[in-house]
């Protein structure tokens, strides 16, 4: 069981819109309906944003989305603004009732 | 809105047991709708799920931990625990105790993380 692979860090600037990868393998992601994704500012503990691939939680901004191709899932931030500089994490299921995490993408809005 | 609370010591000497309670409350340890969790972050690093332990007992490990890691619940403090033996500076991490909801599918409640340092 393998990490899932993310970029170390990502940077737009105000208004941009940014886009995380996450890739697995057909053992996680590629064989998953749940892929979610997770907001973590400093000091903070880590906030649902996407479930499922695609779903918002109720009180996310419409902002955040999540797409699934194969073994890499997605995270988009269009509009970025300032307070959306954080960590932020993908998670995939794993099969056998294991769950997988990604190392994590630090987002920088410059 | 359900809470957790991490709580335990913060220092532990390598080769012993690391223990740690997450304390549940606005919610139950009982509810069938939910797994109780816990997942680790060495510093600097990413997350890693530990492993998941249901209402019923039933748990569920990260096979890389599998060997090293008891998962408990307890419905009448509404509590559940991890203990994971035989610690090196490796296991050094914030832990963190979660929900895992949806059914299972995502992890929707987390503590604050508690720095379990290993010293050796």
């Amino acid at each position: 069981q393998s990490a899932l692979t993310q970029p170390a860090s990502v940077s737009g600037s105000p208004g941009q819109s940014i886009t995380i990868s996450c890739t697995g393998t057909s053992s996680d992601i590629g064989n998953s309906n749940f892929v979610s994704w997770y907001q973590q500012h400093p000091g903070e503990a880590p906030k649902l944003i996407i479930y499922e691939g695609s779903k918002r939680p109720s009180g996310v901004f419409n902002r955040f989305s999540g797409s699934k191709s194969g073994n890499t899932a997605s995270l988009t931030i269009s509009g970025l603004q300032a307070e959306d500089e954080a960590d932020y994490f993908c998670c995939s299921y794993a099969g056998r009732d294991t769950w997988v995490f990604g190392g994590g993408t630090k987002l920088t809005v410059l | 809105q359900m809470q957790l609370q991490e709580s335990g010591p913060g220092l532990v000497k390598a080769s012993e047991t690391l223990s740690l309670t997450c304390t549940v409350s606005g919610g139950s340890v009982s509810s069938s709708r939910y797994y109780w969790v816990w997942i680790r972050q060495p510093p600097g690093k990413g997350l890693e799920w530990i492993g998941s332990i249901y209402f019923s007992g039933s748990t569920y490990y990260n096979p890389s931990l599998k060997s090293r890691v008891t998962m408990s619940v307890d419905t009448s403090k509404n509590k559940f625990s991890l203990k994971l033996s035989s610690v090196t500076a490796a296991d050094t991490a914030v832990y963190s105790c979660a929900s895992l909801g949806g059914n299972p599918s995502y992890f929707d409640h987390w503590g604050q993380g508690t720095l379990v340092t290993v010293s050796s």
